[in-house]
């Protein structure tokens, strides 16, 4: 069965302080990892997406990369801005824009 | 990037009536949508597959009865909730996208309340 957890689910930061965000996931023929930010309320709003082992895609502070078990968002110096769930999703073989599996999500808070 | 709209971004009914939920894309045209209900602190569940001008394809334990998906035209699909319960009330987020670019691009979401 495909899964996708991610971790940790909750995540303090004070402003400036890097880390990075987990997602590991067990898929068959995964074709894509998707990351996306989820203010409350509000539908995801689309990051990256990584295609291979290898890959990294960077957006201002934020930077992903792919393994062949997992994904990190790696956070650098963030800001208050930052804050919000952070939704990973992979999609597994078969056509292009099929269906996303997603992870619980990791809440991130920066406090200044 | 493509921008997808939802309306109503919020509604409340009353348990036994029908609400229907619009997705637009507004600057592309969606070859597929797909609907989504989210419950607090839980992540995105899929309900169905939606592609132009075809029936919906809906998720294992999605009732197809109870929620209706119509997918009209390259810019627009609904849901609408029939007899709702109070344990329909949830969030529910569309997401469109084109099959030659793979990537899905969602709605701001819309939060039902059945009383």
């Amino acid at each position: 069965e495909d899964q996708v957890t991610q971790s940790p689910e909750a995540l303090r930061l004070q402003e400036g302080e890097s880390s990075s965000l987990n997602c590991s996931y067990t898929v068959s023929g995964l074709r894509g990892l998707f990351w996306y930010r989820q203010d409350p309320g509000k539908g995801p709003e689309f990051l990256f997406t990584l295609y291979s082992a290898g890959e990294e895609k960077e957006k201002e502070r934020l930077k992903a990369t792919l393994t062949k078990k997992e994904s990190f968002l790696h956070i650098t110096a963030p800001k208050p801005e930052d804050s919000a769930t952070y939704l990973c999703a992979v999609q597994a073989g078969g056509s292009t824009l099929g269906r996303l599996y997603f992870g619980r999500g990791t809440q991130l808070t920066v406090w200044p | 990037g493509a921008v997808v709209s939802q309306h109503p971004s919020w509604v409340i009914c009353k348990s036994g009536t029908s609400v229907k939920i619009e997705c637009r894309s507004l600057d592309f045209q969606a070859t597929t949508m797909f609907w989504y209900r989210q419950f607090p602190k839980q992540s995105l569940m899929l309900m169905a597959t939606s592609n132009e001008g075809s029936k919906a394809t809906y998720e294992q334990g999605v009732e197809k009865d109870k929620f209706l998906i119509n997918h009209a035209s390259l810019t627009l699909s609904t849901l609408t909730v029939t007899s709702a319960h109070p344990e329909d009330s949830s969030f529910y987020i569309c997401s469109a996208g084109v099959r030659t670019y793979n990537e899905q691009f969602f709605g701001p979401g819309t939060r039902l309340t059945v009383l």
